[in-house]
């Protein structure tokens, strides 16, 4: 089946600009995950959505960043007024709630630029 | 502190041969699972192995294999006879107990080269 899939692949801005990155999860996952990676670190956990409604925004470093799911499927990672320091590689997972191993599954991510 | 310390920025290892990469980690849950993932330089993250914290028994996933040490808190990636395609960065992660979140905490990571 289809894995998690995200677009854009890569967006080049313009700092201060606002940015959208959309994440297309696996078919049945309710669970979608935010990650950001930056170059030679692991991946830094944002938001977490169960269904529509995020369970878990704690890591959304501050008030430019927000992140919907109105449907329950399909995500948009927002962030308003970007800078320099948002450049990054943003990952989204899914996984299935109540699998018993609750394994993440990550999509290739949108590799952002802010100039 | 650190929930998952990857020690080695960058490990060699010839081809067919057996390679370890370390992960250790730090948690207060009795229940909480550890998942190792590859990325390689196309950037997407396979999910590789998976161990939970009750399992008794090591996990295995074909040529992958996790050492899991539980009382030292250590949960090893073991990779028998590497292939050229191994080459790549692998990550250690871990998954808190549910009533604590449910997010994962990523290591460093573990750059691997196989050597022909």
């Amino acid at each position: 089946g289809a894995g998690v899939s995200q677009t854009p692949s890569n967006k080049v801005t313009e700092k201060g600009k606002y940015v959208e990155l959309r994440c297309d999860p696996i078919s049945g996952h309710t669970a979608l995950y935010w990650y950001r990676q930056s170059l030679g670190q692991g991946p830094e956990f944002l938001i977490y959505f169960q269904g529509t409604g995020a369970a878990d925004d704690s890591g959304l470093p501050n008030d430019r960043f927000f992140a919907v799911r109105p449907e329950g499927s399909v995500s948009t990672l927002k962030i308003q007024r970007t800078e320099r320091g948002d450049s990054a590689v943003y990952l989204c997972a899914s996984s299935l709630w109540g699998d018993a191993t609750d394994t993440q599954y990550f999509g290739p991510g949108t590799r952002l630029t802010v100039l | 502190a650190q929930k998952i310390t990857q020690t080695q920025p960058g490990m060699f290892v010839q081809e067919k041969e057996a390679v370890t990469l370390d992960c250790t980690y730090d948690t207060s849950d009795q229940s909480y699972g550890l998942f190792w993932y590859k990325q390689p330089s196309s950037g997407e993250m396979i999910f590789l192995i998976y161990q939970g914290s009750y399992d008794e028994q090591n996990a295995t996933e074909g040529r992958y294999s996790l050492n899991f040490q539980k009382a030292r808190k250590s949960a090893n990636l073991v990779i028998s006879a590497s292939q050229l395609g191994d080459s790549a960065m692998y990550f250690c992660a871990m998954r808190e107990g549910r009533n604590t979140g449910n997010q994962f905490y990523f290591g460093t990571g573990t750059s691997l080269t196989v050597i022909p």
